[in-house]
């Protein structure tokens, strides 16, 4: 089946600092969603994006659409405590199916 | 708060036991979704339920039993499962036609078999 490959698997990063992390598959998909999970809870919506090259923020979070559809990116910009999580990328397969990166597991240094 | 509620939030049982999973939601969709995600691995989808019929089977083994007996409900039965099956068992639900634009997951039954 249809895979993505997310990158890095973890990141460590002092407060304040900016990050950023992608998504990339080897098939297009016309919808890319990134989720932020927190221990013991189920994915929480951040941003989705329907068209490609569409860029959309939510906050300090930006992410873009590929022009090629097979590509997504997620920033996060001057971090805080609370963006500590584990982060998805995850592209709709048809008009239901969710398929999953393997996931960025940020850590925040304060 | 999450919009799709998950009962029981954890759960063990024994190899011989059967238990059921509850997942409801009262935000009008018609597509209820029961995803599986080991621990460090990111969710994968077992079931989905459009217009409360049964319509992707992801190939999964028989001792997971789906249920949809209306539009808010879903329900997961379980049977003879295995310590392999421990999991966080996620439902989620959506417009049918429209995914897209409003999936939502619950917080999860933390599942573990001894």
């Amino acid at each position: 089946g249809q895979q993505l490959n997310q990158s890095p698997q973890s990141m460590f990063i002092q407060e304040g600092e900016d990050v950023s992390m992608n998504c990339t598959s080897s098939s297009i998909f016309n919808t890319w969603l990134w989720y932020k999970q927190d221990p013991g809870e189920g994915p929480v919506l951040l941003i989705a994006l329907y068209k490609a090259g569409e860029l959309t923020s939510n906050g300090r979070l930006t992410a873009q659409f590929g022009i090629t559809r097979k590509d997504s990116f997620l920033n996060i910009s001057a971090s805080i405590p609370s963006d500590v999580g584990i982060y998805f990328c995850a592209g709709l397969q048809g008009a239901q199916k969710l398929v999953f990166g393997q996931g960025t597991r940020l850590t925040i240094n304060p | 708060d999450t919009e799709v509620t998950q009962t029981p939030k954890h759960l063990v049982m024994g190899m011989t036991n059967k238990k059921s999973l509850k997942c409801e939601q009262h935000m009008g969709h018609r597509a209820m979704y029961w995803y599986k995600q080991k621990a460090k691995k990111p969710p994968e989808l077992m079931f989905v339920y459009s217009y409360e019929k049964l319509s992707i089977n992801e190939s999964v083994p028989s001792r997971f039993s789906p249920e949809c007996p209306n539009s808010s409900l879903l329900n997961l039965h379980l049977h003879a499962l295995q310590p392999e099956d421990s999991a966080l068992y996620l439902c989620a639900s959506s417009h049918p036609l429209a995914a897209a634009y409003g999936y939502t997951f619950g917080s999860g039954t933390r599942l573990t078999v001894v």
